[in-house]
């Protein structure tokens, strides 16, 4: 069955330090791999994703996350976190390349990041 | 441009009561989809619809019915609430099937089952 592990439920970090959010997903090949942020109260943001090619992506607010096929992560990183960068972020996999889209993502329990001052 | 609504924010029901959530998509899409976000972890596919036709069903009892009107927006409705369906309710909508850059989720609902 496909799934994903988010390893650590709660991280905490001082600001301007950097971050490494890990994720792992049980698949048959590669699936579309996803980072999610909320925030407390609201909905899910997509930070960044991955379909295809560079392994290494680019998000928003200056976070970063790197596939691994042999490693089956796609870990979210950031070189200095920020006191607003507090919040649930969530791993997620879609259905694999060349399946039915049904819309069905996958996501990890979550980890909750805390920023110390 | 308005984003994903969704209302109510929050509702408090007893248990055995049936419950009816909506979600509006944002404009010009076709594709909604539901989840449930128990406290502690993270959401769970209920259901997607695209063109008012269900494409995809996740594990959730017959309890849980949705439907799509002609307009794109879209009903999740609960019959028999149990404690266990209290959650954070997120409909998210697409362009189309598929369009996983551009899925875009609203707030929720959050349910309290008492």
């Amino acid at each position: 069955a496909q799934s994903v592990t988010q390893p650590d439920i709660h991280i905490t970090v001082s600001e301007g330090a950097s971050l490494e959010l890990r994720c792992n997903y049980s698949y048959g090949a590669t699936p579309y791999l996803f980072w999610y942020v909320q925030s407390p109260g609201q909905g899910l943001q997509l930070l960044l994703k991955y379909f295809s090619g560079d392994t290494l992506v680019q998000g928003i607010k200056g976070f970063e996350a790197e596939f691994k096929r042999s490693q089956s992560s796609f870990n979210l990183r950031k070189p200095s976190v920020h006191w607003s960068d507090a919040a649930e972020y969530f791993c997620a996999v879609g259905p694999l390349h060349g399946s039915s889209n049904t819309g069905k993502l996958i996501f990890g329990q979550g980890t909750t990041l805390q920023v110390k001052p | 441009d308005a984003g994903v609504t969704q209302s109510p924010t929050h509702l408090i029901k007893t248990r055995g009561q049936h419950v009816t959530l909506r979600c509006s998509p944002i404009s010009g899409h076709k594709s909604v989809s539901w989840y449930q976000q128990v406290l502690g972890q993270g959401p769970q596919f209920i259901f997607q619809y695209y063109e008012k036709e269900e494409r995809g069903r996740g594990n959730f009892p017959d309890r849980f019915s949705a439907r799509q009107f002609p307009n794109y927006s879209s009903e999740l409705n609960v019959n028999a609430l149990l404690l266990g369906d209290s959650a954070l309710y997120l409909c998210a909508s697409s362009l189309a099937q598929g369009e996983w850059e551009k899925l875009f989720f609203g707030s929720g609902t959050q349910l309290s089952v008492l």
